[in-house]
């Protein structure tokens, strides 16, 4: 298996415009996570889905993000719109029920 | 609120020293125990994890930790580091309740000099 994807690795917008990060999870995991990793916060969940239904959402910051999960092989986050406070390394991650959580190599998202 | 503490947040060491990363939370009930590594420019992998049994886990690469449920820690160690073992390591604990997520501590970075 080719692990958890995410596109692009690395993202530079300017700031009020959108963004939307990628992310396929490994096949067959029913789980699915959103992290943002910053040198203040270090990493936190963002979001988390259980067979493409959100579960938690109570790390998302504020109504500027979104995500979704069409099906059980792709997601996105959206940020709508963009500041700089959103620069950081987005990871998605997935897992098979309660195991452990296989991280894909995160998305480095710079907002000018 | 449920919390995740590594109190060391920068360690240097020379090879071939004994490694111990301290890690301690704050959930009264039964959990699930990580420890993640992020080597520079990667992505986070699994080290090591605790769910039942041997309170004493051996994971990958020479790492092993101790579960002391009384401590509420789960301190991460290795007799002897070697240069290759610079990354940053993260404690996750995932509280068995109603839902599933994994709460992170701030992390440790650790330099192992030549």
């Amino acid at each position: 298996d080719a692990g958890v994807i995410q596109s692009p690795r690395h993202e530079v917008t300017e700031m009020g415009q959108e963004v939307t990060l990628r992310c396929k999870p490994i096949s067959g995991h029913d789980y699915l996570f959103w992290y943002r990793q910053t040198m203040m916060r270090g990493l936190e969940l963002l979001i988390y889905f259980n067979n493409n239904v959100p579960i938690d959402d109570s790390g998302m910051p504020e109504d500027r993000f979104s995500a979704k999960m069409p099906n059980a092989s792709f997601s996105t986050l959206k940020i709508q719109p963009s500041e700089p406070r959103d620069s950081a390394v987005y990871f998605c991650a997935s897992s098979l029920a309660l195991d452990e959580q296989y991280f894909g190599p995160g998305t480095r998202l710079t907002v000018t | 609120a449920q919390s995740v503490s590594q109190h060391n947040h920068h360690v240097i060491l020379s090879e071939a020293a004994s490694l111990e990363l301290g890690c301690n939370y704050s959930y009264g009930g039964t959990v699930n125990l990580f420890w993640y590594v992020q080597y520079p420019g990667q992505h986070l992998q699994l080290l090591l994890k605790y769910f039942s049994g041997d309170p004493l886990v051996k994971g990958i690469k020479g790492f092993e930790a101790e579960f002391i449920k009384s401590k509420f820690s789960f301190n991460l160690r290795k007799p002897s580091v070697q240069w290759s073992d610079t990354a940053e390591y993260f404690c996750a604990v995932n509280p068995m309740d109603s839902s599933y997520k994994l709460i992170f501590g701030s992390g440790t970075r650790l330099l192992v000099r030549p």
